[in-house]
């Protein structure tokens, strides 16, 4: 079978920084990739990790280590606006993004 | 940049009826276009997947089914819905090379 893992709850405050590990395990591995989704909306892209290492976007970062099947994403200066859900998702074939379960970030004052 | 229109928003069916929910995609040719279900609070789970016009994968078995008449036009159905159908329906598409999938905002469905 395929699991990613994930925290399902993260409380943070205003203007800290939050980390939100995924582990997985899946029959194949072609990149790690992190979603925001809003509640009620729809997924959105942040990042992609295909190889080992540390990616940045602005506030946000994503690092993948492949040996230890694990990868995490980093929101650096939270806003209130960053209240959200964060899926980590991996592609384990051509057309196949297996995503987590996700883990709900609330920013508090 | 891609851009996918997916509509109704929000649709409330009654068990035993038909469905057809309609995505489109702008700003791609060629795209692979994806349907995924999300439960209340749960991830995202794959539903069907296509590669082309007329070219439909299924990544579990269901009451729905896929079709896909137009290169930008991908379409979810199911000739009789059952309770276990309720879910926010989501289109997706990934272009070529793109490492990141694009998403519509989403069908709420409602089976009642």
């Amino acid at each position: 079978g395929q699991s990613l893992e994930q925290p399902s709850e993260v409380t943070a405050v205003e203007g800290a920084i939050v980390q939100i590990n995924c582990t997985y395990q899946t029959s194949g591995f072609y990149g790690l990739s992190w979603y925001q989704q809003h509640d009620g909306g729809a997924p959105t892209f942040l990042s992609y990790n295909g190889l080992d290492g540390l990616e940045e976007t602005g506030r946000f970062s994503s690092f993948l280590s492949r040996s230890d099947s694990y990868g995490y994403l980093l929101l650096q200066e939270l806003q209130m606006k960053d209240s959200a859900s964060y899926f980590c998702a991996v592609r384990t074939g051509a057309n196949n993004l297996f995503f987590g379960t996700g883990t709900r970030l609330t920013v508090i004052p | 940049s891609q851009t996918i229109h997916q509509w109704p928003a929000t649709l409330v069916q009654p068990v035993g009826s038909p469905l057809s929910l309609e995505c489109t995609v702008e700003g791609t040719s060629n795209p692979n276009l994806y349907w995924y279900r999300q439960a209340a609070g749960r991830g995202l789970q794959l539903l069907f997947y296509s590669v082309g016009i007329g070219q439909i994968s299924s990544e579990v078995p269901q009451n729905l089914s896929a079709s896909r008449p137009q290169d930008r036009q991908f379409i979810l159905s199911s000739k009789k819905l059952l309770l276990s159908d309720s879910g926010f329906y989501l289109c997706a598409c990934s272009g070529q090379g793109a490492q990141g999938y694009t998403f519509g905002s989403g069908t709420r469905l409602t089976v009642v």
